[in-house]
């Protein structure tokens, strides 16, 4: 089975603290996707990857910024957190093409900012 | 731009009743349409999807989805729901060379 990891299921800080948020994968997948659940928005893409040192912005990538130094590996980091990243992230990762290959997701990370 | 829409936000429903879970789209160009399920304290989970081929698609727990070109929909549905299928449910939809875009969600209710 695909595993998906990201390094806290909870997590709280306060404004203006610099967040990271790590994912790892175990299935070699080249795909990795960065995203915030918010009720009532569904999932919107903040940043993926391709491959190795490479990452493309997703929709809503202001205030974040990512870092793939390896396959298995994906960090999304938040700068400066604000109130308003108070939110549900979730990390996937896929084979390509993505188009027709379904993610696999870790557990989330519910991230609050105080 | 692509998008999704799921009109309910909630959808209850005896168990052992038929459950339908409603996904209407809009993209440019052919479709290809993704079922996640998200139970509580837990990830997505991929339940079924459409590339091409027949609009009848079968899917995990017993779950199937008919997509409709006409009708730009992509509706889930199961024919006797249980307990244990309450959850968040995402219709997501992706054409090529764009992202993957989720729908708001549909919480389901089976009681008892």
């Amino acid at each position: 089975d695909v595993k998906v990891t990201q390094s806290s299921r909870y997590l709280v800080k306060r404004t203006g603290e610099k967040v990271f948020l790590e994912c790892v994968q175990d299935m070699d997948h080249e795909n990795m996707f960065w995203y915030r659940q918010d009720p009532g928005l569904g999932l919107r893409l903040i940043y993926f990857s391709y491959d190795v040192k490479m990452k493309e912005k997703g929709d809503i990538p202001e205030g974040y910024s990512v870092s793939r130094e390896k396959k298995e590996r994906f960090s999304l980091i938040l700068e400066s957190a604000s109130t308003n990243q108070t939110s549900m992230y979730l990390c996937a990762s896929s084979f390509p093409p993505e188009t027709y290959n379904e993610q696999f997701f870790g557990p989330g990370t519910r991230l609050t900012v105080l | 731009a692509q998008s999704v829409a799921q009109p309910e936000d909630q959808v209850n429903v005896a168990e052992g009743n038929p459950l339908t879970v409603k996904c209407t789209y809009s993209v440019s160009g052919n479709p290809y349409l993704f079922w996640y399920v998200q139970y509580p304290n837990r990830g997505l989970q991929f339940l079924l999807k459409y590339i091409t081929g027949d609009n009848l698609v079968k899917g995990s727990y017993g779950f199937e989805a008919e997509f409709n070109k006409s009708q730009t929909s992509f509706h889930l549905k199961k024919p006797s729901a249980l307990v244990s299928d309450s959850a968040l449910y995402f219709c997501a939809v992706q054409a090529a060379g764009n992202k993957l875009t989720f729908g708001g969600g549909t919480r389901v209710l089976v009681k008892p």
